[in-house]
């Protein structure tokens, strides 16, 4: 299974509601990572995992609040977001954070803040 | 500083013909390169990397990359173009000198023309 998967596809929310987007590899891989990316633009690092651990945090609002419960997943909590947040937010996995390996990437979930 | 420059905005090729897709490269010590590929509203898909090793690079798709380390690129090529290959391509650097995290250039937008 080389497949990151991500849940919802689509996301649409107001500024006032929480919501939580989730992401899943079965890779054993053990860094994962958050990114952020706008219509036509190279994607933005968020967070990186590794080991379970919150290793980068890339001076993320504090709107966004990541999770790892377990080597496998990976979740993105959402909380009082601004419209300007509004974008493409991709997960990925590598078999380590310091390696040469690549990044597998998930198809992404696009969220709409009203 | 390290980065990554993709010179060209878009591309545009006829169906059949060899493509090419720059990328430049400024990083201290040796270069870790990737090329991802992004179809429209979807995740980035990973091409090919550069280690070590043979300058010319095989990757998925029929796509190849040629490592020029005195003229610091790392060019995409494919031979003959398909319309399916219509895409948003992405060179990355591997920053090894502090957060091991990638450095992505701005994207080339490839149009393959019947």
């Amino acid at each position: 299974d080389t497949e990151v998967t991500q849940t919802p596809k689509h996301l649409v929310m107001g500024m006032t509601n929480k919501k939580s987007l989730k992401c899943e590899q079965h890779m054993g891989h053990r860094a994962m990572y958050w990114y952020k990316q706008k219509a036509k633009k190279p994607p933005e690092l968020m967070f990186v995992y590794s080991y379970e651990k919150l290793s980068i945090n890339e001076s993320v609002p504090s709107r966004f609040s990541p999770e790892c419960p377990n080597s496998s997943l990976l979740n993105l909590h959402l909380h009082a977001l601004q419209p300007e947040d509004s974008a493409l937010y991709l997960c990925a996995s590598s078999q380590g954070q310091t390696d040469y390996n690549e990044q597998f990437f998930g198809p992404g979930t696009r969220l709409t803040v009203l | 500083a390290q980065s990554v420059a993709q010179p060209e905005d878009q591309v545009n090729v006829a169906e059949g013909n060899p493509l090419t897709v720059k990328c430049t490269y400024s990083v201290s010590g040796n270069p870790y390169l990737f090329w991802y590929v992004q179809y429209p509203n979807r995740g980035l898909q990973f091409l090919l990397k550069y280690i070590t090793g043979d300058n010319l690079v095989k990757g998925s798709y029929g796509f190849e990359a040629e490592f020029n380390k005195s003229q610091t690129s790392f060019h995409l090529k494919k031979p003959s173009a398909l319309v399916s290959d219509s895409a948003l391509y992405f060179c990355a650097v591997r920053d090894m000198g502090s957060n091991y995290q990638l450095i992505w250039g701005a994207g080339t937008k490839l149009i393959i023309k019947p």
